[in-house]
């Protein structure tokens, strides 16, 4: 248990469904954060919360859509996804560091995410 | 941008010791981790190197140069638990609200009784 969470832990959803990801921390953290990872390939990074602020957006499709309402929640909006999607989806947080200050990220389990 | 390295996998045998490497290219370089990720699971922390040296934490070690590149995590005693995949990141220098952390592929380690 890393103090954060994520549900569901595993969704399978057609092309035209529409679903979210829901990732919870209760580490008094202030940056929330999105991965994507997909078999043989790095953690991507989608998305960055920043007190509550979107600060980075690695080129996403809009398909993806995130949302933070406060600095503890977040969430992934899905809709019309492609089975390319299909992948684990990981929540982190961290609190945003000073320079060389040690904050690591925690990790939530993952939705194992599969597109039809 | 960042280009981080390491190998995709390597086989040991239970109690012995195995180094895995990473190389990285920075534009900015704001500190290194090592995360641990057992199959099915969430990535965990291991170790953060930001200035030159070694690092000890138990059964395993880190090190950083920063001239290089260069680092590695130096796994002793290592036991069957030990196979996972072992993650290289890099996190960058001040660039906003937030500092990014940059994964490599991972490491797949078996340890093999």
């Amino acid at each position: 248990e890393t103090g954060v969470t994520q549900t569901p832990r595993h969704l399978v959803m057609g092309m035209t469904n529409k679903k979210s990801l829901k990732c919870e921390q209760h580490l008094g953290h202030n940056a929330m954060y999105w991965y994507k990872q997909s078999a043989k390939k790095p953690l991507e990074l989608m998305f960055v919360y920043n007190f509550k602020e979107q600060t980075e957006n690695n080129s996403v499709p809009s398909r993806f859509s995130p949302e933070c309402p406060n600095s503890s929640h977040l969430f992934l909006h899905l809709h019309t996804l492609q089975p390319e999607d299909s992948a684990l989806y990981l929540c982190a947080s961290s609190q945003d560091p000073r320079d060389g200050e040690n904050t690591e990220a925690f990790f939530g389990q993952g939705t194992r995410l599969t597109v039809v | 941008g960042q280009n981080i390295d390491q190998p995709t996998e390597m086989t040991a045998t239970e109690g012995a010791i195995v180094q895995i490497n990473c190389t990285y290219q920075t534009s900015g370089f704001n500190g290194l981790f090592w995360y641990q990720q057992h199959a099915g699971e969430a990535p965990t922390f291991l170790s953060y190197n930001v200035l030159d040296g070694l690092e000890e934490k138990g059964r395993f070690s880190s090190f950083l140069s920063r001239s290089k590149g260069y680092s590695y995590l130096l796994l002793k005693e290592l036991q069957m638990k030990d196979s996972a995949s072992y993650l290289c990141a890099v996190r960058d220098s001040f660039n906003g609200s937030a500092r990014q952390l940059t994964f490599g592929s991972g490491t797949q380690l078996t340890v093999l009784p």
